[in-house]
């Protein structure tokens, strides 16, 4: 079985602050990907990041990173100097080898303060 | 939007009558994928396709089948609308070197079902 969990249902941030979603998964399979999507208003879901668990090396786009434990099974996202766009419905999901089957955690509401 | 475009974006229907909903995508991309979007859920796969005629279950597939005829297009049939299948579907392809390792979605379709 796999399975994602975001124990955090709502977060908040000031503008230009830098603020981490928590995100913990379980998985039997050694081959696996994690991702982070962004689910504004406008419902449309928007890869954020992705990390092949084979590779130590955390992921980087921009603003975006990732800090993967994976002895701890822990992929949480750090947003660096957050902006009013950034606020929306973020989803932690894991796919094992069943390409394109993505299982999802809940989401984390993130809200931004001017 | 990784040229995908889904329809109707939003429908209303009564209990008992079948509904369609159509992904259409531009890019020939081989991997389809059907979720539904609950509050407290997430996603869920309901079906996916590896290429034409070629279709797999999901964790949430009762009550829906689904066709996929021609690259470009997925459909996915509730042959009897219930209460529970209102949701927010989303189409999704695959794309990557591999076919599927990174997901793009389609806007959504709002069902409703009274």
């Amino acid at each position: 079985a796999q399975t994602v969990t975001q124990s955090q249902p709502e977060m908040s941030v000031q503008e230009a602050e830098t603020v981490t979603l928590s995100c913990t998964y379980d998985t039997s399979e050694s081959d696996y990907y994690l991702f982070w999507y962004k689910q504004p208003p406008s419902r449309q879901m928007i890869l954020v990041i992705r990390q092949e668990a084979y590779k130590q090396q955390n992921a980087t786009e921009n603003r975006f990173s990732v800090n993967f434990q994976k002895a701890a099974k822990s992929f949480s996202l750090k947003i660096s100097d957050s902006q009013l766009g950034d606020a929306a419905m973020y989803f932690c999901a894991l796919r094992g080898s069943t390409l394109g089957r993505l299982y999802f955690g809940r989401g984390t509401q993130l809200t931004v303060w001017p | 939007d990784a040229g995908i475009t889904q329809s109707p974006r939003h429908k209303v229907t009564e209990t008992g009558t079948p509904v369609t909903l159509r992904c259409h995508q531009t890019e020939n991309h081989r991997y389809m994928y059907w979720y539904r979007q609950d509050p407290g859920h997430g996603l869920r796969l309901i079906h996916y396709s590896y290429g034409v005629k070629d279709t797999d279950k999901g964790e949430v597939s009762d009550g829906y089948s689904v066709s996929r005829s021609k690259t470009e297009d997925f459909l996915l049939t509730l042959e009897s609308a219930t209460s529970s299948q209102t949701s927010v579907y989303f189409c999704a392809i695959g794309a990557g070197d591999r076919g599927g390792e990174k997901l793009f979605f389609g806007s959504g379709t709002q069902l409703s079902v009274l």
